[in-house]
């Protein structure tokens, strides 16, 4: 069956510290990924997106992402974090041929300690 | 509009009520979807409209949901005889084509007493 997981929950970080967040995912082929960030009162934007060619994705943010297929994986990072970032972060996929059902992690909600 | 449109933003009813959610996308996307999001659940897939094409409404999680997207453009969320189990954030999201970047609304709230 086709899944995401994000095995943390909730993490904390103070600022200045780097940050990854994970996510793993099962699916026939490689999907297109993506990750989401939704803000206290706000709907969800685009962090960054995964299509093809090189696996190492820049977003807005200063957030980066890395697709490794041989473990399912689209990992969410950034070098020093700001207080701003707390938020939840949700990563998802999508099919690549017409599948458009996009599939959602549980989300890791991230608090920035001052 | 400049964005994904969603009302009410907040929508407290009775258990047994009907209650209709509404979204406008941005103009020109052919693609519109609704999601659900409970407490501690990622967004639930409830159903799908692209262009002239019959909707996917294989994830309404009962017949009491049903949705319809008007022109092309709006569309409407209803839900019959709300239970308690149906309060969450019901999102709203639109894009260009299937399978790109979903713009999403801010979401309606409904709290069912």
């Amino acid at each position: 069956a086709q899944s995401v997981t994000q095995p943390d929950i909730h993490i904390t970080v103070s600022e200045g510290a780097s940050l990854e967040l994970r996510c793993n995912y099962s699916y026939g082929a490689t999907p297109y990924l993506f990750w989401y960030v939704q803000s206290p009162g706000q709907g969800l934007q685009l962090l960054l997106k995964y299509f093809s060619g090189d696996t190492l994705v820049q977003g807005i943010k200063g957030f980066e992402a890395e697709f490794k297929r041989s473990q399912s994986s689209f990992n969410l990072r950034k070098p020093s974090v700001h207080w701003s970032d707390a938020a939840e972060y949700f990563c998802a996929v999508a099919g690549t041929s017409g599948t458009y059902k996009y599939i959602f992690g549980t989300g890791t909600r991230l608090k920035v300690l001052a | 509009g400049a964005g994904v449109s969603q009302s009410p933003s907040n929508k407290v009813t009775e258990k047994g009520k009907d209650v209709e959610l509404r979204c406008d996308p941005i103009s020109g996307h052919t693609a519109l979807y609704w999601y659900r999001q409970s407490l501690g659940q990622g967004l639930e897939f409830l159903i799908y409209f692209q262009g002239n094409s019959a909707p996917d409404k294989s994830g309404l999680p009962s017949d009491r949901f049903s949705a319809e997207r008007t022109g092309g453009s709006v569309s409407t969320l209803t839900i019959q005889r709300t239970q308690q189990e149906d309060s969450a954030v019901y999102l709203c999201a639109s894009s260009l084509r299937n399978t790109g970047e979903l713009f999403f609304g801010e979401g309606s709230r409904l709290t069912v007493l």
